[in-house]
């Protein structure tokens, strides 16, 4: 059984660029979540994807957008990059968009300078 | 505003100990509740998951339920210097149209003294 995989594993950018991350789901999961973890503390809620729609949302701005494909990979995709954008990007896939466990990838840390 | 608090730590405990985890959440809406346990450095790693009140027994990890009090706990027997990690605690919660969302807790720094 194949886990949760994310990429790029680290990415350093430039503030006001943009940048796509992505994440394959565990092998049988249709179900993609992304959150967001500052340093020290809890990782937060962005989104999630089921069957390729978007199927929930957290308290982020629109330039926080996301796809789910076909095989049920996804990709994070954030515009307009501030430096409080810095922070460890997960992905985590479960069995469904119902009550779950979900299991997470290893994270791409990002950079904003 | 939906709530998962914990104590920041660090909790020491000697190893052998039982190391004992608190958290406690707002919504009573919420129907399962998930430990992590995150290395530094590392990604979160399911470690527990409890849907009903009660204790759960796996190995040397209890999750402790109580949903009247809003109270979850986590319990690590015969503790050892590998289980010296951040453990964070989830709450999943309906948030409609078929839609779970997690919210965790800041996490508790555990270290276990050889």
């Amino acid at each position: 059984e194949t886990g949760v995989t994310q990429s790029p594993t680290h990415l350093i950018k430039t503030r006001g660029q943009q940048v796509t991350l992505r994440c394959s789901s565990q092998s049988g999961h249709n179900t993609v979540s992304w959150y967001q973890q500052a340093l020290g503390q809890g990782p937060q809620f962005i989104f999630q994807y089921y069957r390729e729609e978007e199927n929930g949302r957290g308290n982020f701005p629109p330039r926080f957008s996301g796809l789910q494909f076909p095989n049920y990979s996804s990709e994070l995709n954030v515009n307009a990059l501030e430096l409080d954008d810095s922070a460890l990007y997960l992905c985590a896939s479960s069995l469904g968009r119902g009550n779950y466990e979900q299991y997470f990838g290893p994270g791409t840390r990002l950079t904003v300078t | 505003q939906k709530e998962v608090e914990q104590n920041s730590g660090p909790l020491s405990v000697p190893e052998g100990a039982i190391a004992s985890l608190n958290c406690t959440y707002s919504d009573r809406g919420s129907q399962s509740f998930f430990w992590y346990r995150q290395y530094s450095g590392k990604s979160p790693e399911l470690i527990m998951s409890i849907y009903s009140n009660g204790d759960k027994e796996d190995g040397r990890f209890t999750a402790q339920l109580n949903k009247a009090s809003q109270y979850v706990s986590l319990l690590i027997r015969d503790s050892q210097p590998s289980d010296s990690a951040t453990y964070l605690c989830a709450a999943n919660l309906f948030s409609g149209a078929g839609s779970y969302q997690l919210t965790f807790g800041k996490g508790t720094k555990l270290s276990v003294i050889p």
